[in-house]
């Protein structure tokens, strides 16, 4: 069946560090991959998503782009801020199918 | 535009006990999708309504069951709860099909059992 894998957290920088959170993931098709994020007392909201090989996702500074070659969604930003303090997760879903694959979820910490 | 909300927010219970759930969706939104989100499993698809009909479902227990109303309003039921049912229980909806993934998440609401 189809999964996710996200790396293993917490973690914690300091303001204007460059982020990267790793993402694999396994599907039988060709999914649509999506970054959701979980500020503290929020529901999900949808980060950034891509749903093609090749395809790079982009919102409020993160980016990511879709790699088929080594199923992986990573997603980075040049300069996080403390704002930017959340739960981070990579989910995929299957065409046709609005069910979403999660992974565990990353927590995100920025310092001052 | 509201946003989706759930209630009740927060709710004890006792191991044998049912609870029911309430979710209404964002206006226009037809498909109305549950999640549970624990510490130990992370976020897991439990079903997910179109129309009234259940579209598609998770692997959890028959005691889990779900419905959507005619307005797309859904609620869900958890029968004989168990300790493990302890959970935040996320509801989330789309406009349409095939919605691409883009849903809009509820903040929640968080199961206790005791």
């Amino acid at each position: 069946g189809d999964s996710v894998t996200q790396m293993e957290g917490p973690v914690t920088l300091s303001e204007e560090a460059f982020l990267t959170i790793n993402c694999t993931y396994t599907a039988t098709g060709y999914p649509s991959l999506f970054w959701y994020v979980q500020y503290p007392g929020e529901g999900l909201q949808l980060l950034l998503k891509a749903t093609k090989a090749d395809d790079k996702g982009s919102n409020k500074g993160f980016e990511a782009t879709y790699r088929k070659e080594t199923t992986s969604f990573h997603l980075e930003k040049g300069s996080v801020q403390v704002s930017d303090s959340a739960v981070y997760f990579c989910a995929l879903s299957e065409s046709a199918n609005s069910k979403l694959t999660f992974g565990k979820g990353i927590t995100l910490s920025v310092r001052p | 535009k509201a946003g989706v909300t759930q209630t009740p927010r927060y709710l004890i219970k006792t191991r044998g006990q049912q609870v029911t759930l309430s979710c209404s969706p964002i206006s226009g939104h037809r498909s109305v999708s549950w999640y549970q989100q624990t510490p130990g499993q992370g976020l897991q698809f439990l079903f997910e309504y179109f129309s009234e009909t259940q579209r598609n479902k998770g692997n959890f227990p028959g005691r889990f069951s779900g419905r959507q109303f005619s307005n797309s309003r859904s609620e869900m039921n958890v029968s004989t709860l168990e300790l493990g049912d302890s959970a935040l229980y996320l509801c989330a909806s789309s406009l349409a099909l095939p919605p691409t993934g883009e849903l809009f998440f509820g903040e929640g609401s968080r199961l206790t059992v005791l």
